[in-house]
C-alpha cells in the first residue's frame, strides 16, 4: 500500500535551516513526490515536484530558500534562512494508478 | 495568472446533496485532470477524487471514503469542474479544494482557494 509518512512537527530558529522528511512506504522507494505548503487560514500552494535522484522544478515564485533531495526511500524539503512566513504545515503528495496520496503534514513553528 | 474558484459550499443536512463548482481561468482547461481535495476541521488534506481529461477519456478515480457517494464531472466548453455529493455524512464537513494535475506527472500545481461543506442537523 502506497503510504507517505512525515514526522506531526518540526521547529527552527528564524534565521536558520531546517530539513522536513518524508518517507515513501516500502516498495515505493522510487516514486517521486510533490510539496505543498499550507500557512494559517489559508489553502494549500505548491512549492515543487521532487524525484528518487534530487531533481525538482519549482513552482512560479517559490523562493531559491526552498529546495529538496533524496534517499532512497525518503523525500526532503529544506528551508533556509527561515523567515516567520514560513510557519506553516507541509504536505507531501504521491500517486499511483488510479489513487493520489497526502502525508499527514508537518507543523513547522519558527522560534 | 493560472486561477481556480471554488462555489457551491454551505450547510446541508446529513443525507442531503450538494454539488461544488470549480470555475478555472488562464490556463486551456480541457487538456489538464482535475482533483478535489478536502481538509476537515483541523486535519490533514484527504484526496477526494479526480476526473482525467477528454484525452483519457474523462474517466474517473475516487478515494474509497466516498466512492459511490460523490461524482466528479467537467465542462469544459465552460472551464468548469463539479462535484456532486449525494447522502452527506456529517464526516464529510470540510474545507474542499479543486486542484489541477500536472501535465507531465500527476501532481497538483494549482489549488484554489476552497470552499467550506458543513453536514449538520
Amino acid at each position: 500500500q502506497l503510504v507517505l509518512t512525515q514526522s506531526p512537527s518540526a521547529s527552527a530558529s528564524l534565521g536558520a535551516s531546517v530539513k522536513l522528511t518524508c518517507t515513501l512506504s516500502s516498495g515505493h522507494s522510487s516514486y517521486a513526490i510533490a510539496w505543498h505548503q499550507q500557512q494559517p487560514e489559508k489553502g494549500p500552494r505548491y512549492l515543487m515536484n521532487l524525484y528518487s535522484d534530487g531533481s525538482h522544478n519549482k513552482g512560479d515564485g517559490i523562493p531559491d530558500r526552498f529546495s529538496g533531495s533524496s534517499s532512497g526511500a525518503e523525500r526532503y524539503l529544506t528551508i533556509s534562512s527561515l523567515q516567520s512566513e514560513d510557519e506553516a504545515d507541509y504536505y507531501c503528495q504521491t500517486w499511483g494508478t488510479g489513487v493520489r496520496v497526502f502525508g499527514g503534514g508537518t507543523k513547522l513553528t519558527v522560534l | 495568472e493560472v486561477q481556480l474558484v471554488e462555489s457551491g459550499g454551505g450547510l446541508v443536512q446529513p443525507g442531503r446533496s450538494l454539488r461544488l463548482s470549480c470555475t478555472a481561468s488562464r490556463f486551456t482547461f480541457g487538456d489538464y485532470a482535475m482533483s478535489w481535495v478536502r481538509q476537515a476541521p483541523g486535519k490533514g488534506l484527504e484526496w477526494v477524487g479526480f476526473i482525467r481529461s477528454k484525452s483519457y477519456g474523462m474517466t474517473t478515480e475516487y478515494a474509497a471514503s466516498v466512492k459511490g457517494r460523490f461524482t466528479i464531472s467537467r465542462d469544459d466548453s465552460r472551464g468548469i469542474a463539479y462535484l456532486q455529493m449525494n447522502s452527506l455524512k456529517t464526516e464529510d464537513t470540510a474545507v474542499y479544494y479543486c486542484t489541477r494535475e500536472a501535465m507531465v506527472l500527476p501532481y497538483f500545481d494549482c489549488w484554489g482557494q476552497g470552499t467550506l461543506v458543513t453536514v449538520s442537523s
